[in-house]
């Protein structure tokens, strides 16, 4: 079976430190990988998607980037962080690109900047 | 502007009601419309996907409708129970764009004894 794994759990940083939150999944090959965000009373918001290894697309434009080092593996990362990075971020795989399959959540990483 | 609409904001409810929670959505062209079920500071769990050539979908005591006219979906939960109580997410995929889902903000729900 197919499983999501993100860390840390939590993390608080101070505003301009650098920022490295890691998400793995296991039980599949060539994944669809996402990171999202999800700030205090907003929806969830795309950052980053990619399709392979290397290939990434950015949806927002912001002082984060991410990057896939290996098939199963999507870093999220801030060289300084701000406040308004703030919030809960979510790794998610699907099978299928496109769309047209669901897709599957980690267990989030709360970071909080002071 | 938002995308998706989610009504109630929040919900609370007696044990043993049938609920019914709505999304709505701005883009008749949608590829597929998704309901995820979200616990407090936990990941999101998928519940029903409905393509849009489908009306519904159901799993156990869950309804999902979708009325792609009215751009409009409907979570159905049938006999509610404490375990029930959660964030409901609805989310869509427009056209054929690589897993892009346009997340509503959720209803809570709380389901009391």
């Amino acid at each position: 079976s197919q499983t999501i794994h993100q860390w840390p759990a939590t993390l608080v940083q101070p505003v301009g430190s650098p920022l490295s939150l890691e998400c793995t999944v296991e039980g599949t090959s060539n994944p669809n990988l996402y990171w999202y965000r999800q700030a205090a009373g907003r929806g969830l918001q795309l950052l980053f998607y990619s399709v392979g290894i290397g290939q990434i697309s950015s949806e927002v434009p912001q002082n984060l980037s991410a990057s896939r080092p290996q098939d199963r593996q999507f870093i999220l990362s801030s060289k300084k962080l701000l406040l308004s990075d703030s919030g809960f971020y979510l790794c998610a795989w699907s099978v299928a690109a496109g769309g047209i399959d669901t897709q599957y959540f980690g267990p989030g990483t709360r970071l909080t900047v002071l | 502007k938002q995308e998706v609409t989610q009504i109630p904001a929040a919900l609370s409810v007696p044990e043993g009601e049938n609920l019914v929670l709505n999304c709505s959505f701005t883009d008749s062209a949608i590829y597929n419309l998704q309901w995820f079920r979200q616990d407090p500071g936990k990941g999101l769990t998928s519940l029903l996907l409905i393509q849009s050539s489908q009306r519904e979908q159901t799993s156990g005591r869950l309804n999902a409708s979708l009325d792609k006219s009215s751009g409009r979906s409907t979570l159905y939960i049938a006999a509610s129970q404490p375990g029930d109580s959660a964030t409901y997410l609805c989310a869509f995929c427009r056209g054929s764009t690589l897993g892009r889902l346009y997340f509503g903000r959720g209803t809570q729900l709380t389901v009391w004894p």
